[in-house]
């Protein structure tokens, strides 16, 4: 199975900050790498397709990048609403498998 | 707009069974790949099973193998999960999503929680 490392598992920002958040591979995955975000108490919603194709109805703010074994996703300038986990997910093969995720929180 | 309307959950013995029913709609539900995921209290979100548009094709998790079952009824537009042998470690909230190319996860329910307690 491919294992999904996220790092850091907890982000404390200030609004306004521009942070990125760490996702890496335990093989290569090409760019077949999604980004969600979780509020609590909510379904999770896809921000990211594709390590960097971006999502209908998804703030700019919100960014992807990467390829192979890392990949990140950036928040520029961190607005209220931004705060809560974060799930990186490998579509590369069978099992599908996400990170643990990172809990963005306000400083 | 697209809606997925999951039901059937609730607190389970072990060893007993429970099928969960995913309603659909908004969308054409037999062009899509559909998936359930889940999330045990306080914990990350797992894969479980997809199904293929038509049906022809299954996949499963090691974990759930031959204890759960993904079925689909496009006529009716609902997905369904049907768990056999539950064990406690199955407890979770259970998400049905849309799973196209059965890559990310488009559309989600708002999920339904499975308890296995005796």
């Amino acid at each position: 199975d491919i294992m999904l490392t996220q790092s850091p598992a907890t982000l404390s920002v200030t609004p306004g900050e521009s942070i990125s958040l760490s996702c890496r591979a335990s093989q290569s995955i090409s760019t077949n790498l999604h980004w969600y975000q979780q509020k609590p108490n909510e379904s999770p919603r896809v921000l990211i397709k594709y390590a960097s194709q971006t999502i209908s109805g998804i703030p700019s703010r919100f960014s992807g990048s990467g390829s192979g074994t890392d990949f990140t996703l950036n928040i520029n300038r961190v607005e209220p609403e931004d705060f809560s986990v974060y799930y990186c997910q490998q579509s590369n093969s069978w099992p599908l498998t996400f990170g643990s995720g990172t809990k963005l929180e306000i400083k | 707009e697209v809606q997925l309307v999951e039901s059937g959950g609730g607190l389970v013995q072990p060893g007993r069974s429970l099928k969960l029913s995913c309603a659909a709609s908004g969308f054409t539900f037999s062009d899509y790949n559909m998936a359930w995921v889940r999330q045990a209290p306080k914990k990350g979100l797992e894969w479980v099973a997809t199904i293929i548009y038509d049906g022809s094709r299954t996949y499963y998790r090691d974990s759930v193998k031959g204890r759960f079952t993904i079925s689909r009824d496009n006529a009716k537009s609902t997905l369904y999960l049907q768990m056999d042998s539950l064990r406690s470690e199955d407890t979770a909230t259970y998400y049905c999503a849309t799973h196209p190319l059965g890559a990310r996860f488009d559309y989600w329910g708002q999920g339904v929680m499975v308890t296995v307690s005796s």
